[in-house]
């Protein structure tokens, strides 16, 4: 299995709910990580785990909760999200040591609208 | 820090045309340079990656790259464009020191006319 797997592809939610995107990945990848792509843009990494820690948050405000159950799962849990924060969330992993010089795995990405 | 310049933001080329896509870096320390592609509704694939070596970098779908540390340039080529490779490509600059994570251009759209 080589690959990242992301659910829901898409997400619309309100201002107050609460939701949660995941991402499994089977390949024995050690860090998994967490990006923003707003349209016609790059991605922009939010937050990285290593070894089921968190190990780089980029400064994401606290709506956007992460959380690594195992070495397999990564969720993020939204809540009170504004419109500004629609956009295509993608998860992507790769070997802790050989993540940069490996490149990453991802996954198609979750697109969240929030109204 | 580092960072990546993708000097053209959208490429229109001929079906079976040459194409290069430029990606110029910026970093203190020594670097790896990737560049994926992102096709409609996807994420992003790597094609190719430069670590060290060689540096002409041979990637999957027909492109190659060609490392230049004195122009501090990354740019990406292909000989004969087909339709399937309309899509948005991005350069990206990876450090040898610090913290895991890449760092992405601004994207370039290539578009396949018939």
């Amino acid at each position: 299995d080589t690959e990242v797997t992301q659910t829901p592809k898409h997400l619309v939610m309100g201002m107050t709910n609460k939701k949660s995107l995941k991402c499994e990945q089977h390949m024995g990848h050690r860090a998994m990580y967490w990006y923003k792509q707003k349209a016609k843009k790059p991605p922009e990494l939010m937050f990285v785990y290593s070894y089921e820690k968190l190990s780089i948050n980029e400064s994401v405000p606290s709506r956007f909760s992460p959380e690594c159950p195992n070495s397999s799962l990564l969720n993020l849990h939204l809540h009170a999200l504004q419109p500004e924060d629609s956009a295509l969330y993608l998860c992507a992993s790769s070997q802790p040591r050989t993540g940069v010089t490996g490149g990453y795995t991802f996954g198609s990405g979750t697109r969240l609208t929030v109204v | 820090a580092q960072s990546v310049t993708q000097l053209d933001s959208q490429v229109p080329v001929f079906e079976e045309a040459p194409v290069e896509l430029r990606c110029n870096y910026s970093s203190s320390v020594s670097v790896y340079l990737f560049w994926y592609v992102q096709y409609p509704n996807q994420g992003l694939q790597l094609l190719l990656k430069y670590l060290s070596g060689s540096t002409l970098v041979k990637g999957i779908n027909g492109f190659e790259a060609e490392f230049n540390k004195s122009q501090t340039s990354f740019h990406l080529r292909k000989p004969s464009v087909h339709i399937s490779d309309t899509a948005e490509y991005f350069c990206a600059v990876g450090s040898i020191q610090g913290a895991q994570k890449l760092v992405f251009g601004q994207g370039t759209r290539l578009t396949i006319n018939p």
